[in-house]
């Protein structure tokens, strides 16, 4: 069946960059997802990708996506104490598919 | 991008009473509306799904005589707690999607948490 693996902690300094890891086993995903969870709060969609993108770049987020592996990756640049939360990893595909999870990666950001 | 809200934010109830949440689409028509449980430092844990209009799709394991949804409007979906008890405690989040906000991606919720006592 369909699955989302991702680590589930990394620990960084902040203004050096993060990287999160993903990997997804369908390989007919075409919507690939980072939300990010703040304490007690719902999830924020962060950024999107689809799967005929390699890259996307937005300010300080970075996705890569290599469909060959079905890896996934999330680089934040200059990362912030702000930055800390849990990332969730997810994809998709249209005609009424679930949208399916990874456990999600808790960013620790150290002053 | 797209605004759901949910409320309560947080409930505290007695074992036995009934709880219902609302999930709104604030500034788009939610076609397909989710319900998630999150139990602490778990991932998200899909309960149901439900289009406006029809019934809703429950996952495995989760007793639809218990966990009541309705997705009346195209803005609006509920979910009723019947008959909490404490191990129905838990955050319970809501998404959607829809047009014209972006086709597949599902927007979230803030979040209800749920204490049975």
């Amino acid at each position: 069946g369909e699955d989302v693996e991702q680590s589930l902690f990394l620990s960084v300094r902040e203004g050096d960059s993060s990287v999160i890891n993903c990997t997804y086993t369908d390989s007919s995903s075409t919507y690939l997802y980072w939300y990010k969870q703040e304490p007690g709060a719902g999830l924020q969609l962060l950024t999107y990708i689809f799967s005929n993108m390699d890259m996307k770049q937005d300010q300080r987020l970075t996705v890569l996506l290599n469909k060959k592996d079905k890896h996934l990756s999330l680089r934040i640049a200059d990362t912030q104490t702000g930055d800390s939360a849990i990332y969730f990893c997810a994809e998709s595909r249209p005609g009424g598919f679930k949208t399916i999870f990874g456990a999600g990666t808790r960013l620790f950001v150290k002053a | 991008g797209a605004v759901v809200s949910q409320h309560p934010s947080r409930v505290i109830c007695k074992s036995g009473t009934s709880v219902k949440i609302e999930c709104r689409s604030l500034d788009f028509q939610a076609t397909t509306m989710f319900w998630y449980r999150q139990f602490p430092k778990q991932s998200l844990m899909l309960m149901a799904t439900s289009n406006e209009g029809s019934k809703a799709t429950y996952e495995q394991g989760v007793e639809k005589d218990k966990f009541l949804i309705n997705h009346a409007s195209l803005t609006l979906s509920t979910l009723t707690v019947t008959s909490a008890h404490p191990e129905d405690s838990s955050f319970y989040i809501c998404s959607a999607k829809g047009q014209p906000s972006g086709g597949e991606t599902q927007y979230f919720g803030p979040g209800t948490r749920l204490l049975v006592l």
